[in-house]
């Protein structure tokens, strides 16, 4: 079945620190990757996705490119701020599946210090 | 655009009693909702999915007389849990899938934080 490994945690950076959070997947179809983030206390935000092989998703100044070669999506950000702390959950969707499941990863908590 | 909202935000209920968590979807239609429960520090499980006008498809494990499911409308999908004991304490979430859009995409409600004692 499909699956998705993530870096586990925690994670703590200073503000300003570069960061990357490793992310790979074994799926049966062409998956879609994307990678969640949740703030404490609330439900889970989309934050960028890719939809087939060498897209990049990017947002907030998140990025993340679909590697086919080496089933990853590492989720990098070139300067943390303390808002980013989260929690960061890489996913896949399987598109053979006709009700879209998301396959989630367990999670990785980033805290960012001043 | 693509809000899911969730009622009760929080709720605290004692052993043995049922509760409702209410799912919907404010701007858009959605025939496809998806439950999850979350561990405190885990990833979300799947328990399962909420079709408009059909029986819910449950996820291998998750007893569907204790979690019962109805999604009678386009944009309101509901978790009963029923008989709730402690061990059903736990943060539920669901989603719905934007059947409008191209891509594969779900969006998320806030959590409904369950407390049972």
């Amino acid at each position: 079945g499909d699956s998705v490994t993530q870096m586990e945690g925690p994670v703590t950076l200073s503000e300003e620190a570069f960061l990357t959070i490793n992310c790979t997947y074994t799926a049966t179809g062409y998956p879609s990757l994307f990678w969640y983030v949740q703030y404490p206390g609330e439900g889970l935000q989309l934050l960028l996705k890719a939809t087939k092989a060498d897209d990049k998703g990017s947002n907030k100044g998140f990025e993340a490119t679909y590697r086919k070669e080496t089933t990853s999506f590492h989720l990098e950000k070139g300067s943390v701020q303390v808002s980013d702390s989260a929690v960061y959950f890489c996913a896949l969707s399987d598109r053979g599946g006709s009700n879209y499941k998301l396959t989630f990863g367990k999670g990785t908590l980033l805290t960012v210090n001043p | 655009g693509a809000v899911v909202s969730q009622h009760p935000s929080r709720v605290i209920c004692k052993s043995g009693t049922s509760v409702k968590i209410e799912c919907r979807s404010l701007d858009f239609q959605a025939t496809t909702m998806f439950w999850y429960r979350q561990f405190p520090k885990q990833s979300l499980m799947l328990m399962a999915t909420s079709n408009e006008g059909s029986k819910a498809t449950y996820e291998q494990g998750v007893e569907k007389d204790k979690f019962l499911i109805n999604h009678a409308s386009l944009t309101l999908s509901t978790l009963t849990v029923t008989s709730a004991h402690p061990e059903d304490s736990s943060f539920y979430i669901c989603s719905a899938l934007n059947s409008g859009t191209a891509s594969y995409e779900q969006y998320f409600g806030p959590g409904t934080r369950l407390t049972v004692t």
